[in-house]
């Protein structure tokens, strides 16, 4: 059974610093192209990230770009988001998701989810 | 960047009837477009992609159509388990969501 567990959520002010892990398990991970999704009552869905299966290539929305960084260890099975100069609009559940193998930025496994909630 | 908006933004039915829930795209999205039921305190499921696939194990009373700007997902006969807030996602660069559609009881 698929599994993708995120932690690291939490509060923190703005301007700060955050990183989100997310462990997987249930199928090969380094086979896998990996995401993070975000989610808040204000904005709804929103895609973050995305990284390709060895970890040489990543994609970030426009929001984050220059400010979150996602990268991957696939000895540890483990995919992160390391997440600087946090602004309040960053508030949201972070998703990690994989990508479906038959459609590229189709997420076809989530996690639960981790809040982050950037306030002072 | 593509704007997905669904419609009706609340769809209040009874379980046994057929539920259609639409999603128009700012521009042409060819046929990647994706729907996923997402149900309180859970993450978002995929359940259908590229228009009209469904993905592994999702009922065949769920079923996709629509090309280009104008989508729809239909439920034919709703069962009080498809009582959720679903969204519309497309996969062009970038991808985007729709606001969403809840189905009421």
């Amino acid at each position: 059974e698929v599994q993708l567990v995120e932690s690291g959520g939490g509060l923190v002010q703005p301007g700060g610093s955050l990183r989100l892990s997310c462990a997987a398990s249930g199928f090969t991970f380094n086979n896998f192209w990996m995401h993070w999704v975000r989610q808040s009552p204000r904005t709804g869905l929103a895609w973050v990230a995305r990284i390709n299966p060895d970890g040489s290539d990543t994609k970030y929305a426009d929001s984050v770009k220059g400010r979150f960084t996602i990268s991957r260890d696939n000895a540890k099975n483990t995919l992160f988001l390391q997440m600087n100069s946090l602004r309040a609009d960053d508030t949201a559940v972070y998703y990690c998701a994989r990508e479906s193998n038959m459609a590229a930025y189709n997420f076809v496994s989530w996690g639960q989810g981790t809040l982050v909630t950037v306030s002072s | 960047e593509i704007v997905l908006t669904q419609s009706p933004a609340t769809l209040s039915l009874s379980p046994g009837e057929r539920a259609t829930l639409s999603c128009r795209a700012s521009e042409s999205v060819n046929f990647y477009l994706a729907w996923y039921q997402q149900k309180p305190g859970q993450a978002p499921r995929l359940l259908i992609y590229d228009a009209s696939k469904r993905a592994i194990g999702v009922p065949a009373r769920f079923s996709g159509s629509g090309s280009g700007t104008d989508f729809t997902l239909t439920i034919s006969s709703l069962e009080p388990e498809d009582f959720a807030l679903y969204y519309c996602q497309q996969r062009t660069w970038p991808p985007t969501f729709g606001q969403g559609t809840r189905a009421e009881v």
